[in-house]
Protein backbone atom coordinates (compact mmCIF):
# COMPACT_ATOMS: atom_id res chain seq x y z
CA UNK A 1 0.00 0.00 0.00
CA UNK A 2 1.10 3.35 -0.40
CA UNK A 3 0.09 6.10 2.86
CA UNK A 4 0.44 9.23 1.95
CA UNK A 5 -0.98 10.92 5.03
CA UNK A 6 -4.31 11.59 3.37
CA UNK A 7 -7.95 11.65 4.81
CA UNK A 8 -9.37 8.32 4.07
CA UNK A 9 -11.65 7.71 1.23
CA UNK A 10 -15.39 6.23 2.32
CA UNK A 11 -17.15 3.88 0.91
CA UNK A 12 -20.90 3.54 1.96
CA UNK A 13 -23.23 0.26 1.16
CA UNK A 14 -26.66 -0.93 1.63
CA UNK A 15 -26.65 -3.47 3.99
CA UNK A 16 -26.55 -6.85 2.50
CA UNK A 17 -24.66 -5.65 -0.65
CA UNK A 18 -21.06 -7.00 -1.72
CA UNK A 19 -18.73 -4.64 -1.01
CA UNK A 20 -15.41 -4.14 -2.92
CA UNK A 21 -12.20 -2.08 -1.39
CA UNK A 22 -9.19 -1.10 -3.50
CA UNK A 23 -5.63 -1.12 -3.02
CA UNK A 24 -2.21 -0.19 -4.75
CA UNK A 25 1.13 -0.79 -3.94
CA UNK A 26 4.25 0.36 -5.13
CA UNK A 27 6.88 -2.25 -4.31
CA UNK A 28 7.06 -4.59 -7.26
CA UNK A 29 9.29 -7.25 -4.52
CA UNK A 30 6.50 -7.24 -2.43
CA UNK A 31 5.34 -11.35 -1.93
CA UNK A 32 3.16 -11.18 0.84
CA UNK A 33 0.13 -9.06 1.76
CA UNK A 34 -2.39 -8.34 4.51
CA UNK A 35 -5.79 -7.04 4.90
CA UNK A 36 -6.74 -5.82 8.27
CA UNK A 37 -9.81 -4.38 9.77
CA UNK A 38 -9.60 -1.56 12.04
CA UNK A 39 -12.89 -0.07 14.33
CA UNK A 40 -12.81 3.56 16.04
CA UNK A 41 -10.50 3.14 18.86
CA UNK A 42 -8.88 -0.01 18.54
CA UNK A 43 -5.73 -1.43 16.84
CA UNK A 44 -6.08 -2.93 13.57
CA UNK A 45 -7.86 -6.32 13.07
CA UNK A 46 -6.27 -9.32 10.74
CA UNK A 47 -9.03 -10.65 8.56
CA UNK A 48 -7.15 -12.66 5.71
CA UNK A 49 -3.86 -12.52 3.55
CA UNK A 50 -2.67 -13.84 0.06
CA UNK A 51 0.72 -14.32 -0.89
CA UNK A 52 2.12 -13.25 -4.15
CA UNK A 53 1.82 -17.23 -5.94
CA UNK A 54 -1.67 -16.51 -5.72
CA UNK A 55 -4.36 -14.42 -6.67
CA UNK A 56 -7.21 -15.35 -5.61
CA UNK A 57 -7.57 -16.48 -1.83
CA UNK A 58 -11.35 -17.14 0.34
CA UNK A 59 -12.27 -16.49 3.66
CA UNK A 60 -15.47 -16.32 5.21
CA UNK A 61 -17.57 -13.78 3.31
CA UNK A 62 -14.18 -12.17 1.92
CA UNK A 63 -12.43 -12.54 -0.63
CA UNK A 64 -8.79 -11.14 -1.85
CA UNK A 65 -7.36 -10.96 -5.27
CA UNK A 66 -4.22 -10.05 -6.16
CA UNK A 67 -3.34 -8.42 -9.57
CA UNK A 68 0.66 -8.24 -9.65
CA UNK A 69 0.75 -6.88 -13.22
CA UNK A 70 -0.64 -4.17 -11.79
CA UNK A 71 0.30 -4.04 -8.67
CA UNK A 72 -3.54 -3.91 -7.18
CA UNK A 73 -5.08 -5.83 -4.75
CA UNK A 74 -8.99 -5.87 -3.36
CA UNK A 75 -10.81 -7.06 -0.47
CA UNK A 76 -14.63 -8.24 -1.49
CA UNK A 77 -16.73 -8.29 1.36
CA UNK A 78 -19.67 -10.46 0.09
CA UNK A 79 -23.16 -9.60 2.09
CA UNK A 80 -22.12 -6.99 4.30
CA UNK A 81 -23.43 -6.37 7.61
CA UNK A 82 -23.26 -3.04 9.95
CA UNK A 83 -20.51 -5.14 11.90
CA UNK A 84 -18.34 -4.79 9.30
CA UNK A 85 -18.22 -0.92 9.22
CA UNK A 86 -14.92 0.19 9.67
CA UNK A 87 -11.24 1.23 8.33
CA UNK A 88 -10.05 -1.18 6.13
CA UNK A 89 -6.20 -1.13 5.38
CA UNK A 90 -3.90 -2.79 3.15
CA UNK A 91 -0.04 -4.25 3.87
CA UNK A 92 2.57 -5.38 1.81
CA UNK A 93 6.17 -6.78 2.68
CA UNK A 94 8.84 -8.80 1.03
CA UNK A 95 9.21 -12.09 3.04
CA UNK A 96 11.86 -11.84 5.63
CA UNK A 97 12.23 -7.85 5.66
CA UNK A 98 10.34 -6.87 8.49
CA UNK A 99 9.42 -4.08 6.54
CA UNK A 100 5.36 -3.63 5.76
CA UNK A 101 3.68 -0.85 3.78
CA UNK A 102 0.68 0.40 4.74
CA UNK A 103 -2.25 1.69 2.53
CA UNK A 104 -3.85 4.68 3.36
CA UNK A 105 -7.03 3.22 4.11
CA UNK A 106 -11.03 2.77 3.11
CA UNK A 107 -13.57 4.08 5.58
CA UNK A 108 -16.44 1.52 4.58
CA UNK A 109 -19.90 2.48 6.06
CA UNK A 110 -22.95 0.52 5.95
CA UNK A 111 -25.76 1.81 5.45
CA UNK A 112 -29.13 0.01 7.20
CA UNK B 1 -4.34 -15.98 16.05
CA UNK B 2 -1.29 -14.45 17.71
CA UNK B 3 -1.79 -12.65 20.84
CA UNK B 4 -0.34 -8.74 21.23
CA UNK B 5 -1.36 -7.06 24.34
CA UNK B 6 -0.99 -3.64 24.85
CA UNK B 7 -1.03 -1.45 27.94
CA UNK B 8 -2.29 1.08 29.00
CA UNK B 9 -5.53 1.97 25.98
CA UNK B 10 -5.50 5.29 27.07
CA UNK B 11 -3.92 7.78 29.55
CA UNK B 12 -4.01 11.16 30.30
CA UNK B 13 -0.83 13.33 31.62
CA UNK B 14 0.32 16.86 32.10
CA UNK B 15 2.27 18.11 29.64
CA UNK B 16 6.11 17.71 30.89
CA UNK B 17 5.76 14.43 32.13
CA UNK B 18 6.90 11.02 30.39
CA UNK B 19 4.39 8.27 29.97
CA UNK B 20 5.01 4.83 29.45
CA UNK B 21 3.66 2.02 26.89
CA UNK B 22 4.00 -1.73 26.81
CA UNK B 23 3.60 -3.84 24.11
CA UNK B 24 3.52 -8.08 25.22
CA UNK B 25 3.66 -10.70 22.89
CA UNK B 26 1.29 -13.25 25.25
CA UNK B 27 1.22 -16.56 23.20
CA UNK B 28 4.99 -16.11 20.81
CA UNK B 29 8.25 -14.25 21.00
CA UNK B 30 8.72 -11.78 19.22
CA UNK B 31 12.28 -10.73 18.02
CA UNK B 32 11.31 -7.61 16.15
CA UNK B 33 8.17 -5.04 17.32
CA UNK B 34 6.73 -2.19 15.93
CA UNK B 35 5.54 0.87 16.92
CA UNK B 36 2.70 3.17 14.80
CA UNK B 37 1.57 6.39 15.70
CA UNK B 38 -2.14 7.44 13.93
CA UNK B 39 -3.71 10.48 13.31
CA UNK B 40 -7.30 10.69 13.21
CA UNK B 41 -8.70 9.61 10.00
CA UNK B 42 -5.22 8.60 8.44
CA UNK B 43 -3.28 5.33 8.22
CA UNK B 44 0.08 3.97 10.27
CA UNK B 45 2.57 6.16 10.62
CA UNK B 46 5.82 3.36 11.56
CA UNK B 47 8.12 5.27 13.67
CA UNK B 48 10.26 2.53 14.99
CA UNK B 49 11.64 -1.13 14.93
CA UNK B 50 11.56 -2.47 18.13
CA UNK B 51 14.42 -5.07 18.27
CA UNK B 52 15.19 -7.49 21.24
CA UNK B 53 18.49 -6.52 22.75
CA UNK B 54 19.81 -4.40 20.17
CA UNK B 55 19.15 -0.92 19.52
CA UNK B 56 15.47 0.33 18.11
CA UNK B 57 15.87 1.40 14.06
CA UNK B 58 13.85 5.06 13.67
CA UNK B 59 12.14 6.00 11.31
CA UNK B 60 13.36 9.49 9.52
CA UNK B 61 11.92 12.55 10.98
CA UNK B 62 11.39 10.43 14.88
CA UNK B 63 13.19 11.73 17.77
CA UNK B 64 15.02 8.94 19.32
CA UNK B 65 15.66 10.88 22.55
CA UNK B 66 11.51 11.34 22.38
CA UNK B 67 10.18 8.34 21.80
CA UNK B 68 12.42 5.78 24.15
CA UNK B 69 11.72 2.20 22.93
CA UNK B 70 13.19 -0.66 24.67
CA UNK B 71 12.73 -3.94 24.12
CA UNK B 72 13.98 -6.12 26.97
CA UNK B 73 12.86 -9.82 26.43
CA UNK B 74 11.61 -11.89 23.62
CA UNK B 75 7.81 -10.93 24.74
CA UNK B 76 8.13 -7.61 25.78
CA UNK B 77 8.81 -3.94 24.38
CA UNK B 78 7.92 -0.68 25.73
CA UNK B 79 7.81 2.86 24.03
CA UNK B 80 8.02 5.64 26.23
CA UNK B 81 7.05 9.55 25.10
CA UNK B 82 9.87 11.76 27.42
CA UNK B 83 8.58 15.12 28.48
CA UNK B 84 5.23 14.73 26.38
CA UNK B 85 3.64 17.67 25.26
CA UNK B 86 0.33 18.53 23.41
CA UNK B 87 1.50 17.64 20.03
CA UNK B 88 2.24 14.28 21.38
CA UNK B 89 -1.69 13.23 21.88
CA UNK B 90 -2.01 11.16 18.84
CA UNK B 91 -3.12 7.01 19.05
CA UNK B 92 0.14 4.25 19.64
CA UNK B 93 0.25 0.61 17.83
CA UNK B 94 2.26 -1.19 18.53
CA UNK B 95 2.55 -4.80 16.51
CA UNK B 96 4.52 -7.94 16.21
CA UNK B 97 5.14 -11.11 14.32
CA UNK B 98 6.15 -14.58 14.89
CA UNK B 99 7.21 -15.52 11.22
CA UNK B 100 7.87 -12.43 10.14
CA UNK B 101 4.92 -12.20 8.19
CA UNK B 102 1.42 -12.21 9.47
CA UNK B 103 0.98 -8.94 11.69
CA UNK B 104 -0.57 -9.02 14.62
CA UNK B 105 -1.45 -5.42 15.95
CA UNK B 106 -2.09 -4.21 20.30
CA UNK B 107 -5.10 -2.70 20.87
CA UNK B 108 -3.46 0.73 20.95
CA UNK B 109 -3.12 3.59 23.33
CA UNK B 110 -4.80 6.81 23.21
CA UNK B 111 -2.50 9.56 24.33
CA UNK B 112 -3.80 12.81 25.58
CA UNK B 113 -1.59 15.52 26.73
CA UNK B 114 -2.83 18.77 28.61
Amino acid sequence: GESVGLHLPTLSVQEGDNSIINCAYSNSASDYFIWYKQESGKGPQFIIDIRSNMDKRQGQRVTVLLNKTVKHLSLQIAATQPGDSAVYFCADTTSGTYKYIFGTGTRLKVLA
Amino acid sequence: GAVVSQHPSWVICKSGTSVKIECRSLDFQATTMFWYRQFPKQSLMLMATSNEGSKATYEQGVEKDKFLINHASLTLSTLTVTSAHPEDSSFYICSASETGEKLFFGSGTQLSVL
